[in-house]
């Protein structure tokens, strides 16, 4: 079983639909990372959170640490939301804390 | 202000030859890293640094190879390359405390035939 599970794998939605793409992880962290990487193959930095909720723009971001997970959510989705979104976790712990363990990712479609 | 530069964007290699992927940064951020990602798996680390002189191993480094003698540069080596070593490879850089928010760069396809 993968330390890092993120759902759905695939996500179609149209456009102004409410997202939500989730992330389960079951090691003990001190940050979790979420990230986008477009078609292209570029990938960039949303949110780095470590308790609570981020918000930037359209995305939000939450996590429950008790749980052991994490939401993105995206209002108001737009044909340039669709890319691969990816959750990553920085573990917790001496000479871990450097390393990031990645999900798969959730390849996210948004039409018209 | 570049941010990562990685090269080259594209390569094709044969069995056996070697070669080195490059990645530069201007932002004066302590830890470099090198990932793969491959088809239906996570980026996988390959290799990291701290600082300059300071390497180590992440959870994929047969058959790579790398050094960090400035803060800027931190090349990934392959000696001596593999079909299974055919991968997209991103260079990945962030602060040590504060906001370490990682920064990528655009990533380089390697083909190895």
């Amino acid at each position: 079983k993968n330390e890092v599970e993120q759902s759905p794998q695939n996500l179609t939605a149209q456009e102004g639909e409410f997202i939500t793409i989730n992330c389960s992880y079951s090691v003990g962290i001190s940050a979790l990372h979420w990230l986008q990487q477009h078609p292209g193959g570029g990938i960039v930095s949303l949110f780095m959170l470590s308790s609570g909720k981020k918000k930037h723009g359209r995305l939000i971001a939450t996590i429950n640490i008790q749980e052991k997970h994490s939401s993105l959510h995206i209002t108001a989705s737009h044909p340039r939301d669709s890319a691969v979104y990816i959750c990553a976790v920085r573990l917790k712990g001496i000479g871990t804390a450097s390393k990031l363990t990645f999900g798969t990712g959730t390849r996210l479609q948004v039409t018209l | 202000n570049a941010g990562v530069t990685q090269t080259p964007k594209f390569q094709v290699l044969k069995t056996g030859q070697s070669m080195t992927l490059q990645c530069a940064q201007d932002m004066n951020h302590e830890y470099m890293s090198w990932y793969r990602q491959d088809p239906g798996m996570g980026l996988r680390l390959i290799h990291y640094s701290v600082g300059a002189g300071i390497t180590d191993q992440g959870e994929v480094p047969n058959g790579y190879n790398v050094s960090r003698s400035t803060t800027e540069d931190f090349p990934l080596r392959l000696l001596s390359a593999a079909p299974s070593q055919t991968s997209v490879y991103f260079c990945a850089i962030r602060r040590l405390s504060g906001a370490n928010v990682l920064t990528f760069g655009a990533g380089s396809r390697l083909t190895v035939l």
